[in-house]
């Protein structure tokens, strides 16, 4: 099955500074990957996703990179705010299944 | 209420004892999943239902028993469980079976004594 990491386990970072959280997955027929962001005591939301057929796509601030190749996929995160401050998780599932499997998560905390 | 609500939000049990967690989404979604979110581990996925079917069991020990009587309510009954069991239980649902964005619930917060 599905086995996702995810690095770093904690990022620290100035605000407005750029912020990156890799992961990498195993099975390459994973074609789905979304990122969730669970702020502290709330449920984990999406805020970006992306499909194998693309390899970037960006929403404002954010920016989700796929290296099919490599297996591996990023969330970049620039000018990074005090409410920026979560933990993040990627996750990887096959095109034709609902069975999403989610990294450990990367807990990201914005100094102001 | 709009989206996916769970109660009850906190749960103290023994192992002894039977209890159960409920989901419900506003949402119209068709698929319906439980979650296991533990300190510093991935979340994990437990069940997922499809229009009210199960479609996954991910090796999920039989003292966790689900049931999905439609594809608006979602419940995980509890028995005889461990301290390990202790987590925080996520709902969550989407729409169709191809992946879609998963809506999540707030959570029950399970403490096993």
């Amino acid at each position: 099955g599905e086995n996702v990491e995810q690095h770093p386990s904690t990022l620290s970072v100035q605000e407005g500074d750029s912020a990156v959280i890799k992961c990498t997955y195993s099975d390459s027929a994973s074609n789905y990957f979304p990122w969730y962001k669970q702020e502290l005591g709330k449920r984990p939301q999406l805020i970006i996703d992306i499909r194998s057929n693309v390899g970037e796509k960006k929403d404002q601030r954010i920016a989700v990179t796929l290296n099919k190749t490599a297996k591996h996929f990023s969330l970049h995160i620039t000018e990074t705010q005090p409410e920026d401050s979560a933990v993040y998780f990627c996750a990887a599932t096959p095109e034709y299944g609902n069975k999403l499997v989610f990294g450990a998560g990367t807990i990201l905390r914005v100094k102001s | 209420e709009t989206g996916v609500t769970q109660t009850p939000r906190h749960l103290v049990m023994g192992m002894t004892n039977k209890k159960s967690l409920k989901c419900e989404q506003h949402l119209g979604h068709n698929a319906m999943y439980w979650y296991k979110q533990s300190a510093k581990k991935p979340l994990e996925l437990m069940f997922v239902y499809n229009f009210k079917e199960q479609t996954e069991n991910n090796s999920v020990p039989s003292r966790f028993s689900p049931e999905c009587p439609n594809s608006s309510h979602l419940f995980l009954h509890l028995h005889t469980l461990q301290p390990e069991d202790s987590a925080l239980y996520l709902c969550a649902s989407s729409q169709g079976v191809k992946p879609r964005e998963l809506f999540f619930g707030e959570g029950s917060r399970l403490t096993v004594l």
